[in-house]
């Protein structure tokens, strides 16, 4: 148990252009979602986390009109890097967090997006 | 002071060795602690958690934790090739507005030779 998917895992796109990453706990609800990048050799870094039916809480320095983020449903979380420029090409992770103990975290597979 | 720190290696041993893994944390408040094994181009996939001091064994892998010491150790037994990849520690606080948050280390870079 515990399995999240992540659509697309790799994705090339057109500076200016929009991309739509989409997280799915596939047999689990997760009331809370994060969304993570990841730059080479560098360890995640969380940008929001996202609360079913709420707006995202972004960390510091992510800029939410850029990084819009919907959670729409306990299985499905959104992430959508708008006029993407080719300094957000990165590794996009997200979680999905099971209640109980420490609220574990399940990580999808994460998302490349190299925008040209 | 970072809040999570590990020696990003990498760290070599022979196959069928024991591989040890350190993480050291700066804030006492934090709760729980987690080490994640991340392969190349992966998302990291949760191996094991820990909340209370001492031991705690899942076949091959124990995780360690000293809350007084403020560290937590992943020790690998019978290391094998396929445990090669990056291991990340990642501590959950338990304070304020931030509960659920993880907080990850840069990770250490395994390397199980055959």
């Amino acid at each position: 148990g515990a399995v999240v998917s992540q659509h697309p895992s790799w994705v090339i796109c057109k500076s200016g252009t929009s991309v739509k990453i989409e997280c799915r706990s596939l047999d689990f609800q997760a009331t809370t979602m994060f969304w993570y990048r990841q730059f080479p050799k560098q360890s995640l870094m969380l940008m929001a986390t996202s609360n079913e039916g709420s707006k995202a809480t972004y960390e510091q320095g992510v800029e939410k009109d850029k990084f819009l983020i919907n959670h729409a449903s306990l299985t499905l979380s959104t992430l959508t890097v708008t006029s993407a420029h080719p300094e957000d090409s990165s590794f996009y992770i997200c979680s999905a967090a099971r209640t109980g103990a420490g609220n574990t975290q399940y990580f999808g597979p994460g998302t490349r997006l190299t925008v040209l | 002071q970072k809040e999570v720190e590990q020696n990003s290696g990498p760290l070599s041993v022979p196959e069928g060795a024991i591989a040890s893994l350190n993480c050291t944390y700066s804030n006492s408040a934090f709760q729980y602690f987690m080490w994640y094994r991340q392969y190349s181009r992966k998302g990291p996939e949760l191996l094991m958690y820990t909340y209370s001091s001492g031991n705690k064994e899942d076949g091959r892998f124990t995780a360690q934790l000293n809350k007084a010491s403020q560290y937590v150790s992943l020790l690998i037994r019978d290391s094998q090739p396929s445990d090669s990849a990056t291991y990340l520690c990642a501590i959950q606080g338990g304070y304020g507005g931030s509960q659920g948050n993880l907080i990850f280390g840069k990770g250490t870079k395994l390397s199980v030779k055959p």
